[in-house]
């Protein structure tokens, strides 16, 4: 597609429920990164994929937090047993190459924990 | 590790003034630097970059940027806003292209009619 594209756009969940958070990037981009942003914050940094492989995964708060990218294009994001602070904007980005190009980021998805 | 500051949380200018957002930076070697906007319910977007090469680097949307090593100091300028360009800008920073970017907490800017 011309864009990264991220669904859903919206997901609200209950506390302890499972969610899965989906980002398509530009085709052809090896880069792929998930960041969260929180209200009146920037983006804080989750994941980074090099083709299938995570690069760095650093940034996972905690091992309630998983992430894929099976083919090397198609990323999901994954969290267990979901808790209130886990409400935020998922932002993923792609990038041709890495960092130095800069990045195409998604529109989000805003999930709600209730 | 590298980090980022962004002094100003809010800035108000008039149509038409010039602008200049801060953006300070902490990394030991010559960084990747960026800035990057978000509008209102839109996704973020680069403004421009920059590596090695000339310190003043131009943007889209008529922005540009000046890399001062001695101040570590990456700020964003723009002679003249537009009504438009009011939004939340981002000022980021990267170690190396096989990284990741580290983001500063923004800097929302208000445009006065």
């Amino acid at each position: 597609g011309a864009g990264v594209s991220q669904t859903p756009s919206n997901k609200v969940t209950e506390k302890g429920k499972y969610v899965e958070l989906r980002c398509d990037p530009i085709s052809g981009h090896t880069a792929l990164y998930w960041y969260r942003q929180s209200l009146g914050q920037g983006p804080e940094f989750l994941i980074y994929f090099q083709g299938t492989g995570a690069a760095d995964d650093s940034g996972l708060p905690n091992d309630r937090f998983f992430a894929v990218r099976p083919e090397g294009s198609v990323s999901t994001l994954k969290i267990q047993r979901t808790e209130r602070g886990d409400s935020a904007v998922y932002l993923c980005a792609s990038s041709l190459r890495g960092t130095g190009d800069g990045y195409t980021f998604g529109s989000g998805t805003r999930l709600t924990v209730v | 590790a590298q980090s980022v500051t962004q002094p100003d949380i809010h800035i108000t200018v008039s149509e038409g003034a010039s602008l200049e957002l801060r953006c300070n930076y902490s990394y030991g070697a010559t960084p990747y630097l960026f800035w990057y906007v978000q509008s209102p319910g839109q996704g973020l977007q680069l403004l421009l970059k920059y590596f090695s090469g000339d310190t003043l680097v131009q943007g889209i949307k008529g922005f540009e940027a000046e890399f001062k090593r001695s101040q570590s100091s990456f700020n964003l300028r723009k002679p003249s806003v537009h009504w438009s360009d009011a939004a939340e800008y981002f000022c980021a920073v990267g170690a190396s292209n096989a990284g990741k970017s580290t983001f500063g907490d923004g800097t929302t800017l208000t445009v006065k009619p």
